[in-house]
């Protein structure tokens, strides 16, 4: 299994401004993806962040919005940038799912934007 | 693109009954799982079925895997507190590893 953690756990935004979601995991792995869930909503794919390459983004996200880090095989960052208040939701990254094997999730980022 | 419909949408029981909750597919998945998640909490994996027909269990939890590969169930025995939290089912979209989430099914347990 795989333990992933998230940095920060919670924010308050200011509308215009950017913040960077940290996601790190305790092993090596080949597939991370980056979740959006709205309030009281199921989580949707934003993208699939590639070690060594530029993220794979899902219809109705773009890099200028969302750019993604993945520098090595434990860790990713996403950014929600230039934020407005139709940003607040809850952000999860994901590690695993090569292969059929479990994909596992960290705990979210809890994203409010004012 | 791929969509899960679950039902119900919401459950309120009281401790000790059994759940049952379901999830349907507008097309065909090759893997079926059962998430569970709690309040501030990423979703944890309950469940994972692979085959056509197949029925999991555990604990008490017993999830099957559809014949038609359109649907798939999930069923709690003897609800107890910490059962508490919303259900999702997913699948893998077919030949690659992104998961597709159903719309949830919350349960809250009445005292």
């Amino acid at each position: 299994s795989a333990v992933i953690s998230q940095k920060p756990s919670r924010d308050i935004c200011q509308r215009g401004t950017s913040l960077t979601i940290q996601c790190q995991v305790d092993s090596q792995v080949t597939m991370m993806f980056w979740y959006r869930q709205q309030p009281g909503q199921s989580l949707t794919l934003i993208a699939t962040a590639n070690q060594g390459s530029e993220a794979t983004y899902e219809s109705g996200f773009v890099i200028d919005k969302f750019p993604i880090s993945r520098p090595n095989l434990t860790f990713s960052t996403l950014t929600v940038s230039n934020m407005s208040p139709e940003d607040s939701s809850i952000y999860l990254c994901s590690a695993g799912g090569q292969g059929g094997e479990t994909q596992y999730f960290g705990p979210g980022t809890r994203l409010l934007v004012l | 693109g791929q969509q899960l419909n679950q039902s119900p949408q919401s459950m309120f029981i009281q401790e000790g009954e059994d759940v049952s909750m379901n999830c349907t597919s507008s097309s065909i998945f090759n893997t079926w799982l059962w998430y569970k998640q709690d309040p501030g909490e990423g979703p944890v994996l309950l469940i994972a079925l692979y085959k056509a027909g197949e029925l999991t269990s555990n604990g008490r939890l017993t999830a099957q895997f559809g014949i038609t590969r359109k649907d798939s169930f999930l069923n709690i025995s003897a609800s107890i507190p910490s059962d508490v939290g919303i259900y999702f089912c997913a699948g893998p979209n077919f030949g690659n590893e992104k998961l597709t989430f159903g719309t949830g099914t919350r349960l809250t347990i009445i005292p």
